[in-house]
């Protein structure tokens, strides 16, 4: 079954400490972004990548980094949380980026206290 | 001014209303256009692409002014089901895929 995958589904951490959100699609793609979700803003794109070892910052980078090592992961890491980044985390994979369908991992729901 | 703007409702309707969502962009450049519906608490998921020419898909119809910068989804027959969040959603072409709008959100009752 195509799908992406995304680990944990929910986290509850403190200020300051590192966490890794996994994202995994098994479809071959070769664009995945990450997203964060919060009331009234919508999806806001955090980082994205086109291939392998290429990422780029998306609108709102600040505070996370990722990584794209293999085609099939893309993690997204937060050095050290903030209350601020509290939020619905989306993780989505499309074949090449240029508009196509994106398909959605089932989202981590992320409180930093 | 946000990219991609969508009234965020509610829409309240009764079952078997016709509703209409609006959305309005403001890149002139852009390529393509979706519609996606996200659930509570759930991943969006793809609803529809928009083409020029207008697409209609069962219930649901798209339509694209690239003159006024809108697009619009038209559910006739609403049934219960229909209760969710459309996104409208915009590629602006470039490195980066998608623009989403902050949603609609539409409740059927009964």
């Amino acid at each position: 079954e195509a799908q992406v995958t995304q680990n944990p589904r929910y986290l509850i951490t403190v200020t300051g400490k590192k966490l890794t959100v996994t994202c995994s699609q098994n479809m071959n793609h070769e664009y995945m972004s990450w997203y964060r979700q919060d009331p009234g803003l919508g999806l806001r794109q955090i980082y994205y990548s086109m291939n392998v070892e290429v990422t780029d910052k998306g609108d709102v980078p600040e505070g996370y980094k990722v990584s794209r090592k293999e085609k099939r992961n893309f993690p997204l890491i937060l050095e050290s949380p903030s209350p601020n980044q509290t939020s619905l985390y989306f993780c989505a994979s499309t074949r090449t980026g240029s508009g196509e369908t994106q398909y959605f991992g089932p989202g981590t729901r992320l409180l930093v206290l | 001014r946000k990219e991609v703007e969508q009234d965020p409702g509610p829409f309240n309707v009764p079952e078997g209303a016709t509703v209409a969502f609006n959305c309005t962009y403001s890149n002139s450049a852009s390529q393509s256009f979706f519609w996606y519906r996200q659930d509570c608490r759930k991943e969006p998921k793809l609803l529809m692409s928009v083409y020029s020419s207008g697409n209609e898909d069962g219930r649901f119809t798209a339509q694209l002014n690239r003159a006024s910068q809108y697009i619009s989804l038209l559910i006739r027959d609403s049934k219960l089901s229909d209760s969710a969040t459309y996104l409208c959603v915009v590629n602006e072409g470039g490195r980066r895929a998608l623009t989403f709008g902050s949603g609609t959100r539409l409740q059927v009752q009964p």
